[in-house]
């Protein structure tokens, strides 16, 4: 069965530096998604992403953070500097359908994000 | 602003019984609504979802039920096993305008316990 895959498991960086978050949604899928869950709270939506561009963001998804689809399969989360308060697990998430319906979306493993 | 809510955040069934998971929404613009099973340590597995043009959705041992008037939604799963045991979010989205994929809202969840 196919699934969207994420790298890596668990990243730990020091506060200011740069991280990137890698996701291979399931294949046919056109839409992507990037999520977070700080530790003891609700999943949060950041991003999703469509055709090359974003569709819609969050709040908490600033100047600070950027998503790309450098090519065929991976869907890459970028923060540029980071921060204590972006210790997070990160889940990507694909779906299929684009218009006149709804389709569920399929989450990764995640990535754990530590920052110190 | 919690847009999607689960007030009970523990639930312990024993073995062969009904579980009934509770969600309650706040905006009416919400049209459709899914169930996530999450294990630690692993991402949001999608159970079942409902559209709001619906009041009932069967898979097997899980139902969903949608009370649109009272803005509720409930899972059903009979019976239950000790497999079942996991942390369930209940998420609702809507449909964009241009007709394409709306983000998911999540509630905090509700860890099942199911007892042998």
């Amino acid at each position: 069965e196919p699934e969207v895959t994420q790298t890596p498991s668990h990243q730990v960086t020091q506060m200011g530096q740069e991280v990137i978050l890698r996701c291979v949604p399931i294949s046919n899928h056109l839409y992507f998604y990037w999520y977070r869950q700080i530790l003891g709270q609700k999943v949060e939506f950041l991003v999703s992403f469509y055709n090359n561009e974003i569709s819609e963001k969050s709040e908490i998804f600033d100047d600070q953070f950027s998503v790309e689809r450098p090519d065929g399969s991976n869907f890459t989360l970028k923060i540029r500097s980071t921060k204590l308060e972006d210790s997070a697990m990160y889940f990507c998430a694909s779906s299929r359908l684009r218009y006149g319906g709804h389709n569920e979306q399929f989450f990764g493993p995640g990535t754990r994000l530590t920052v110190l | 602003d919690q847009q999607v809510k689960q007030n009970s955040p523990s639930l312990s069934v024993q073995e062969g019984r009904i579980s009934i998971l509770n969600c309650d929404y706040t905006n009416s613009m919400f049209d459709y609504f899914l169930w996530y099973k999450k294990y630690p340590a692993e991402g949001p597995t999608f159970l079942i979802s409902i559209s709001s043009i619906k009041d009932k959705n069967e898979d097997g041992r899980f139902t969903v039920f949608l009370n649109k008037s009272a803005k509720h939604l409930s899972l059903h799963i009979v019976p239950s096993q000790p497999g079942d045991s996991a942390v369930y979010f209940c998420a609702a989205t809507r449909m964009n305008y241009g007709g394409s994929q709306g983000n998911l809202i999540f509630g905090k969840g509700t860890k099942l316990s199911v007892k042998p």
